[in-house]
């Protein structure tokens, strides 16, 4: 059966640190991944999409890596501060077509800032 | 302002009676979806729509129920049958625009039955 994992429940860094988050999957062939923050009580909100034909995203401080080899994206927060305290989840979509927009979300990473 | 509305953000009901979490979005979205969210579970697909007066399971649809009669409203019924409805439940809507799209999600529902 398909499976998303994300590397770990928790993660803490120092202030200033780049962050990296790991999203893994088995038995999956996305043709997108996704990555949202979700804040305590908040809806997830959308951050990044990248394809499966492109190795590197980037967005101001994030950046995103998929490699469809080690069925594994890295999402990475460069020059960390403390409001990029959330919960990051990664969401695997299967086509790239219109008419099948299920997408299958990992459990999350908590990631804490410390100053 | 555009968005999606859930409401109420906070719900208490008591066990065996159904109750009805509202979702109402005004981005013109085509497609809705219903989630519940559980400490250490992620986001579960309890049913979706991609077009009026239709719709389809998703992965935990057992003792829920949904109606799309307008392209804005999705709402979703937690039936007495459902074992464990406690839980945080999020509406999402989404449109395919430029060969992509991404989900955009309502504040949630925190539903405690007791």
């Amino acid at each position: 059966s398909q499976k998303i994992e994300q590397n770990s429940e928790a993660l803490n860094i120092q202030e200033g640190k780049t962050a990296t988050l790991t999203c893994n999957y088995t038995n999956y062939s996305p043709a997108y991944l996704q990555w949202y923050r979700q804040d305590p009580g908040r809806g997830p909100v959308f951050l990044l999409l990248i394809r499966e034909n492109e190795k590197e995203k980037r967005k101001e401080r994030l950046k995103v890596t998929f490699d469809t080899t080690l069925k594994q994206s890295l999402f990475h927060i460069t020059a960390s501060q403390p409001a990029d305290s959330a919960t990051y989840l990664c969401a695997l979509d299967p086509s790239a077509n219109f008419g099948n927009e299920k997408l299958t979300f990992g459990t999350g990473t908590r990631l804490t800032i410390i100053p | 302002d555009g968005g999606i509305t859930q409401s109420p953000k906070y719900l208490f009901r008591k066990e065996g009676q159904n109750v009805t979490l509202s979702c109402e979005q005004n981005l013109n979205h085509d497609a809705m979806y219903w989630y519940r969210q559980d400490p250490g579970q992620g986001l579960r697909l309890i049913y979706y729509s991609q077009i009026v007066n239709d719709f389809q399971k998703g992965d935990i649809a057992e003792g829920y129920s949904v109606s799309r009669e307008k392209k804005e409203s999705f709402p979703l019924t937690v039936t007495s049958a459902q074992k464990n409805p406690t839980a945080f439940y999020l509406c999402a809507s989404s449109t395919w625009t430029g060969g992509r799209y991404e989900q955009y999600f309502g504040p949630g529902t925190r539903l405690t039955v007791t």
